[in-house]
């Protein structure tokens, strides 16, 4: 069975310092992968999403960027941490390709990020 | 361009009493749509899924959600609340083809009173 995995769970940063969200998809091959953002009280926004190595798509333009080194690794970064950026950041995954299995994502647990 | 309306950022309800939570969305094509449940601290969980066939949905927990096309709605129900389904709901829909990317609402907290 496919299991996702992001790290850390819990992260108090101080403005201006960077920061490296990680997570790994286990079970499957050339997943889909996202990081959502959800900040204190609204709804889910997505920050990037990823169809293969290399390939980042970003949605909204921000103080973060993503990387997907491997296969199914996909790391959220940001060089300088602002006080906007707090909020609950998911990862997730899906199945590229035709097929009913293929809309749905799939949430790791989420990683509390505060800026203080 | 899709979007995602739910009515409703908060609803009350007693144990046992119904759950209705409400869900609107727009699509230029026919959507595939989605409810996913947040418990405290947690990531999103699947409740269920509309992508074609049967308009009434069943999923986890004793939820389930009727896609009318007419009103353009999902709302998701569930006959009785149990305390354990106090949580924050979010419907969602496909956004895209490619990379299954989806839209959510801003989600409805949902408090059981017992």
């Amino acid at each position: 069975s496919q299991t996702i995995h992001q790290w850390p769970a819990t992260l108090v940063q101080p403005v201006g310092s960077p920061l490296s969200l990680e997570c790994t998809v286990e079970g499957t091959s050339n997943p889909n992968l996202y990081w959502y953002r959800q900040a204190a009280g609204r709804g889910l926004q997505l920050l990037f999403y990823s169809v293969g190595i290399g390939q980042i798509s970003s949605e909204v333009p921000q103080n973060l960027s993503a990387s997907r080194p491997q296969d199914r690794q996909f790391i959220l970064s940001s060089k300088k941490l602002l006080l906007s950026d707090s909020g609950f950041y998911l990862c997730a995954w899906s199945v590229i390709g035709a097929g009913l299995s293929g809309n749905t994502i799939y949430f790791g647990e989420g990683s509390w990020l505060t800026v203080v | 361009a899709q979007s995602v309306t739910q009515l409703g950022s908060h609803v009350s309800v007693s144990e046992g009493a119904l759950v209705l939570l409400r869900c609107n969305y727009s699509s230029s094509v026919p959507p595939y749509l989605f409810w996913y449940v947040q418990y405290p601290n947690q990531g999103l969980q699947l409740l269920l899924k509309y992508t074609t066939g049967a308009t009434l949905v069943k999923g986890i927990n004793g939820f389930e959600a009727e896609f009318k096309k007419s009103e353009t709605s999902f709302h998701l129900t569930k006959p009785s609340a149990h305390m354990s389904d106090a949580a924050e709901y979010f419907c969602a829909v496909k956004r895209e083809t490619s990379g299954s990317r989806l839209t959510f609402g801003e989600g409805t907290q949902l408090t059981v009173n017992p």
